[in-house]
């Protein structure tokens, strides 16, 4: 367990509403990430980032921002979601005391109607 | 690019029974190799990893290893329990970008194990 928690863990919500899932950890892991799960794909990079303030994209980052004000806090953000977006989403840490192993939060199931 | 490819599932076996689960990779160089685990209703776990050529992974009974030459990492128990029905997803990090930790996973196998 190293200390990951996402919130909500549940949330259905309308199309063109914002929305915002926060992942937040205890450990000072300096990497974190956002991934999607869907059925056929796996899970899919959207953003991650390496620092407090320094964001990257990831394989599928369209339609999503990121934002990374503290250590152990790693918002994201649906400015305007659509059911496209209706996903299972993961936030990772990398643990680079275990040879870079990622470790992962429960998931946030979001519902987009 | 970088991708990975796993056999299509469900796979169902009875308990007992030998599993295998196939993963090949498309990457450039020496990407590190991960099989993760899900249960179901939880987050991915790490399972087992392999991060050069001819290198072995294991853990609970679970291996697999890093075969270069096929670019393959498939997966094996001997002998499966109820307790093992769970996705499994072979991952790669591609080489060169082990500091970024960024994994490309494949589309992961669905494994059902009946008593």
């Amino acid at each position: 367990d190293a200390g990951i928690t996402q919130s909500p863990r549940h949330k259905v919500t309308e199309t063109g509403t914002p929305v915002t899932l926060r992942c937040h950890q205890t450990e000072n892991h300096r990497y974190m990430y956002w991934y999607r799960q869907d059925p056929g794909h796996g899970l899919r990079l959207i953003h991650y980032s390496y620092g407090v303030k320094d964001t990257d994209k990831g394989e599928v980052s369209d339609g999503y921002s990121v934002s990374r004000s503290k250590t152990e806090d790693f918002l994201l953000t649906l400015e305007s979601a659509t059911s496209s977006q209706t996903s299972v989403y993961f936030c990772a840490i990398l643990d680079t005391s275990s040879y870079n192993e990622q470790f992962f939060g429960p998931g946030t199931r979001l519902t987009v109607l | 690019g970088n991708s990975v490819t796993q056999m299509e599932g469900p796979v169902t076996l009875s308990e007992e029974a030998f599993l295998t689960i196939n993963c090949t990779y498309t990457a450039t160089g020496y990407p590190s190799l991960f099989w993760y685990v899900q249960y179901p209703g939880e987050g991915l776990q790490l399972l087992l990893k392999a991060t050069k050529a001819d290198d072995k992974g294991s853990n609970k009974g679970f291996e697999a290893t890093y075969r270069k030459e096929t670019t393959s990492f498939h997966l094996e128990k001997g002998s499966v329990q109820v307790s093992d029905s769970a996705v499994y997803f072979c991952a790669l990090i591609p080489d060169g970008s082990s500091n970024t930790g960024k994994l490309i996973f494949g589309q992961g196998t669905t494994l059902q194990v009946k008593p």
